[in-house]
């Protein structure tokens, strides 16, 4: 079976660093995938991540461990349009195994 | 270039009608996936095409969904007798490669059911 746990709400200030956590079990497991998600919009691509190990991409990092079944979205410089739901998804054959998104709400 | 598009991207229906949600994807991209996201949740997965073949279906909720994409492009997901708890946003991806990785999603159809 696929569980994916990330927190529900997340509140942070502008110029911040905020970091999200997602924890996984699942079968099959490929890799694990990031999406950014406002409101109303299609599922955007942040990052993927099949080895251990952390991959920048500018202001966004995302780690993983697979012996922990572990991974991290860490945001940095955050600014007002980076509140968004943030999706952790395993990638497991060919699906897409999501959680169910963290809300992230920068504050001024 | 063209994203995916989909059609219509808000649906009312009463409870019992049938309907009929599409997706055009990304010109040549091989896979074509559906998922349903209910209000706060995170996408779930449905379906699963490959080129025309539809190779997992195991996500469908129950036999009153359908999905078919004939010509191996533009799909369909046809839901009968439709219920309040289909009341979801539908969600279509497409990806130049068998399998799942490098999905381009679509903007949904927010599909109502009163």
């Amino acid at each position: 079976g696929q569980n994916i746990d990330q927190p529900t709400e997340m509140t942070a200030t502008e110029g911040a660093i905020v970091q999200i956590n997602c924890t996984y079990q699942t079968s099959g497991f490929n890799g694990l995938f990031w999406y950014q998600q406002h409101a109303g919009e299609a599922p955007t691509f942040l990052s993927y991540n099949v080895l251990d190990g952390l991959e920048e991409k500018g202001r966004f990092s995302s780690f993983l461990s697979r012996s922990k079944g572990y991974s991290y979205l860490l945001l940095k410089e955050l600014q007002m349009k980076d509140s968004a739901s943030y999706l952790c998804a395993a990638y497991s054959g060919y699906a897409l195994n999501f959680g169910k998104g963290t809300s992230l709400l920068v504050t001024p | 270039g063209a994203g995916v598009s989909q059609s219509p991207r808000y649906k009312v229906a009463k409870r019992g009608q049938d309907v009929a949600l599409r997706c055009d994807p990304i010109s040549g991209h091989v896979s074509l996936f559906w998922y349903q996201q209910a209000l706060g949740q995170g996408p779930e997965f449905l379906t699963y095409f490959q080129n025309e073949a539809q190779l997992d279906k195991s996500g469908l909720p129950s036999d009153r969904f359908f999905a078919e994409r004939p010509e191996g492009s533009v799909s369909t997901l046809k839901i009968q007798r439709t219920q309040q708890e289909d009341s979801a946003v539908y969600l279509c991806a497409s990806s130049p490669r068998t399998g799942g990785y490098e999905q381009y999603f679509g903007p949904g159809t927010r599909l109502t059911v009163t």
